[in-house]
């Protein structure tokens, strides 16, 4: 079983300030690292997913960066709207085939 | 399209009762995945199933039973429900399960099936 975590817990960030939190994961055995948004009361969407060291993706405001010889992945959101409030959660895959979550950042963005 | 659909939404049960969470999905998905969500603990796999006919356990799998008789749907089965099971559940899909050599194929999650066990 992986150990994979995520801080901070929740996050409270005003309109247009720039945010980032993080993921870190066992670098052992590592595959691959997904990134999810789950909004409430909706189901959690695919926002990135990312194999090699290095790597980093984007999608509009948001973007992520991995390191897998030390474990871990930065997800930012450069200058934060409402519609960003959600529960952002990472997954980190092994080559057993299994996904493990961590505990998810609830970020909630104030107008 | 309806992507992975999940039945019932809601469900409230008497501790000792028994029920099935369906989960159906209509992209020819070979992997499926039943998930348990409690507050600040993230999602907890608990069966996942590579094809018909093929389960295996995750990190939860206790007080639960799973069959996948075909492609399309993976039923998750709570035989004796306990308040311990009070719970979010999700289902989800993805093409080729998530080691595939690229790693690409993301989980397709459903909308969930709130479970209270009283």
């Amino acid at each position: 079983i992986l150990n994979v975590e995520q801080s901070p817990q929740s996050l409270h960030v005003q309109e247009g300030d720039s945010t980032n939190f993080t993921c870190s994961f066992p670098s052992s055995n590592f595959y691959a690292l997904h990134w999810y948004r789950w909004e409430t009361a909706k189901s959690p969407e695919a926002l990135f997913v990312m194999t090699l060291n290095g790597d980093e993706k984007k999608k509009g405001r948001i973007s992520a960066t991995l390191n897998t010889k030390e474990g871990y992945s930065y997800l930012y959101i450069k200058g934060s709207q409402p519609e960003d409030s959600a529960t952002y959660l990472c997954a980190s895959i092994n080559a057993g085939n299994m996904l493990t979550f961590g505990g998810g950042t609830r970020l909630m963005v104030k107008p | 399209n309806a992507g992975v659909t999940q039945t019932p939404k809601f469900r409230i049960l008497k501790i000792g009762q028994s029920m099935t969470l369906q989960c159906t999905q209509d992209m020819n998905h070979n992997y499926m995945y039943w998930y348990r969500q409690d507050p600040g603990m993230g999602l907890k796999l608990i069966y996942y199933s590579v094809g018909a006919g093929i389960t295996d356990k995750g990190e939860v799998p206790n007080g639960y039973n799973v069959s996948r008789s075909t492609t399309e749907d993976f039923p998750l089965r709570l035989e004796l429900a306990a308040p311990s099971q009070t719970s979010v559940y999700f289902c989800a899909s993805s093409p080729t399960g998530t080691s595939s050599r690229i790693g690409k194929n993301i989980q397709y999650f459903g909308a969930g099936t709130r479970l209270s066990v009283l």
